[in-house]
């Protein structure tokens, strides 16, 4: 069964900081991992896809990496703002095809960016 | 482009009471998925439907249901409520588009808060 642990559980810093945030998962057979954004009481915003394939994806401050073998992601955040903070999610995506459609969760970085 | 519409935002009902939740996925997607998240859990998978087949479930009572119309169009069902399913409900579309292949990035709509008392 697949696991999604994220660490840390929780962070708190300064604005103008480079933050990593840590994915990790069980079973290296992924279709694709996706980062998501959660404001409080929201639903959940795509941040980045990263395919089994690919190495690395970017939009703007963020790039997320993926070693697909050794089961780990992490998102990296580039000077961080007030703005940023939020509970970051890591989903990962089976690659059998009966559950192609499930994603597995971790539980979240919950992030404090502050001025 | 319309993203993932649910409906209602919230809800409040009584123990023993139904509940049916709507989704409504971006237009030409295909997929659409479930989930519950409650502070204790995290987020939970409930059920995948594609093409009206419901193609996987997760690990949740008989009271919790669903289905999925032609227009791709989703809703769950949860019978005789309990405290314990108060939480965010949450639904997922994916798509089978890009020339490239098969992306299937999923995009969630802002959910359904249901709080029973």
């Amino acid at each position: 069964k697949q696991e999604v642990t994220q660490i840390p559980a929780a962070l708190s810093v300064p604005e103008g900081e480079n933050l990593v945030l840590n994915c990790s998962f069980t079973d290296s057979a992924i279709y694709n991992l996706q980062w998501f954004r959660q404001d409080p009481g929201k639903g959940l915003t795509s941040l980045l896809l990263i395919q089994s394939s690919q190495r690395e994806q970017t939009s703007g401050r963020l790039n997320a990496s993926l070693d697909k073998s050794s089961g780990r992601s992490t998102l990296y955040i580039a000077a961080s703002q007030p703005g940023d903070s939020a509970t970051y999610l890591c989903a990962v995506r089976a690659d059998r095809g009966s559950t192609l459609g499930r994603l597995y969760f971790g539980r979240g970085t919950q992030l404090t960016v502050w001025p | 482009k319309a993203g993932v519409t649910q409906t209602p935002r919230y809800l409040i009902k009584t123990r023993g009471q139904q509940v049916t939740l709507s989704c409504s996925p971006i237009s030409g997607h295909r997929s659409v998925s479930w989930y519950q998240q409650t502070p204790g859990q995290g987020l939970q998978f409930l059920f995948e439907y594609f093409s009206e087949t419901q193609r996987n479930k997760g690990n949740f009572p008989g009271r919790f249901s669903g289905r999925q119309f032609s227009n791709s169009r989703s809703e769950m069902n949860v019978s005789t409520l309990e405290l314990g399913d108060s939480a965010l409900y949450l639904c997922a579309s994916s798509s089978l588009l890009k020339r490239t292949g098969w992306i299937a990035e999923a995009f969630f709509g802002q959910g359904t808060r249901l709080t029973v008392v």
